[in-house]
């Protein structure tokens, strides 16, 4: 099984600034790589597949890069709804798995 | 606009079993996989089961594997979650997602809530 870990646990900024969330691999997962945000009492959202394509409808502040083990999810200037927690998720084997969060929350 | 629309979550003993369901409406649902994903209360994401829009394979997490099943029926555009000998491990909402190709998860539903408990 791949383990993801997504570091850091939480993210305390203020909304205007630049928001920078990694998630790491336990072996090399290409770019089958997802990013999904989720506010509370809410499903989450899918923002990026294949590690930086943004999903239908997802602002261009949000962003996705990387490549093989080490991911990261950037947001350029955060908004006021921007404040959740984002997971990621790898396809490239069975099971599928998400990586344990990243909680932004407003400084 | 996509819906899904999951039912059936309850409260159940240890041991038991439950059938949850889910409809979907706004696609041609046999043109998509499905995969059911579970989140325990306060906790992370766990994907649990995936089926192929034909209901011809199916792809299990080894924490169920063995106890939960997961069919289709096109006809009826729904899904289902088959869960036998529930542990209290087992307590979670449950989310009924449409795939993206190939795995990633793009459209939830609100999702339904299984309780497992003496």
């Amino acid at each position: 099984e791949i383990v993801l870990t997504q570091s850091p646990a939480t993210l305390s900024l203020s909304p205007g600034e630049r928001a920078t969330l990694s998630c790491r691999a336990s072996q090399s997962v290409s770019n089958y790589l997802a990013w999904y945000q989720q506010k509370p009492g809410q499903a989450p959202r899918l923002l990026i597949c294949d590690a930086s394509d943004r999903a239908t409808g997802i602002p261009a502040r949000f962003s996705g890069s990387g490549s093989g083990s080490d991911f990261t999810l950037t947001i350029s200037s955060l908004e006021p709804e921007d404040f959740a927690v984002y997971y990621c998720q790898h396809r490239s084997t069975w099971p599928l798995t998400f990586g344990g969060g990243t909680r932004v929350e407003i400084k | 606009e996509v819906h899904l629309l999951e039912s059936g979550g309850a409260l159940v003993q240890p041991g038991g079993s439950l059938r949850l369901s889910c409809v979907g409406s706004g696609f041609t649902f046999s043109d998509y996989a499905m995969s059911w994903v579970r989140q325990a209360p306060g906790k992370g994401l766990e994907w649990v089961s995936h089926v192929t829009g034909t209901g011809v394979t199916t792809t299990y997490a080894d924490s169920v594997r063995g106890r939960f099943t997961i069919s289709r029926d096109t006809s009826k555009n729904t899904l289902f979650l088959q869960m036998d000998s529930l542990s209290t491990e087992d307590t979670a909402v449950y989310y009924c997602v449409k795939e993206k190709r190939f795995h990633y998860m793009e459209d939830w539903g609100r999702g339904t809530t299984v309780t497992v408990s003496s």
